[in-house]
């Protein structure tokens, strides 16, 4: 059975000080690892999508890496607006449940002035 | 573009009432997903579409819910009867399946409470 896991379940961070979160996977085959980002009272937002092990992406602040086990989003000197529950989910290849994604729990991020 | 949308945004209703979500997905994208998310269950699957078709339906929770994608560019979640556990914020994706990318893109959900 395909399993998603997030940690930390929740991080403070002051303004400024970097730091990362973390989603393991267990899939029979990734076809790719998605994070989102979701607001209070709001949709998932699409961030990245990862690939392969030793693919990066960056937007602004944060950077999505992605090994065979686990994907890791960097937030580096985090700004009070960072603050969200970030999501990652995995789609997974060669079975008949088509472009599917699987979430983790998320992880929520507070990051104060 | 206007991105997926939904209605209605906040739905209150008593429990044993009929309860009918709506999505209109983003134009050209050929597969639609609906989510529930709860605090202790997190986003969770319900069913999603490819060509108005359903394709997996093992995430709906019982035969109180039932979904249809008459077109295109319209999908409803119907639940009936409702009951207060189905209380829970409801969520519509769509994505172009078959490109590389294949990203879904969420609607802003409905808040449903059944009291």
């Amino acid at each position: 059975e395909d399993q998603v896991t997030q940690s930390p379940e929740a991080l403070r961070l002051q303004e400024g000080e970097s730091s990362s979160l973390n989603c393991s996977y267990t899939v029979s085959g990734l076809r790719g690892l998605f994070w989102y980002r979701q607001d209070p009272g709001k949709g998932p937002e699409f961030l990245f999508t990862l690939y392969s092990a030793g693919e990066e992406k960056e937007k602004e602040r944060l950077k999505a890496t992605l090994t065979k086990k686990e994907s890791f989003l960097h937030i580096t000197a985090p700004k009070p607006e960072d603050s969200a529950t970030y999501l990652c989910a995995v789609q997974v290849q060669f079975n008949n449940a088509g472009n599917m994604l699987t979430f983790g729990g998320g992880t929520r991020l507070m990051v104060k002035p | 573009d206007a991105g997926v949308i939904q209605s209605p945004r906040h739905e209150v209703t008593e429990m044993g009432q009929e309860v009918t979500l709506r999505c209109k997905p983003i134009s050209g994208h050929n597969s639609l997903f609906w989510y529930r998310q709860t605090m202790m269950r997190g986003l969770e699957l319900l069913i999603y579409f490819n060509n108005n078709v359903p394709i997996d339906d093992s995430g709906m929770p019982e035969d109180r819910f039932s979904a249809k994608m008459p077109n295109a560019s319209f999908s409803t979640l119907k639940i009936q009867p409702s009951e207060p556990r189905d209380s829970a914020v409801y969520f519509c994706a769509s994505s172009q399946a078959g490109l590389e990318t294949d990203t879904q893109y969420f609607g802003p959900g409905t808040r449903l409470t059944v009291l």
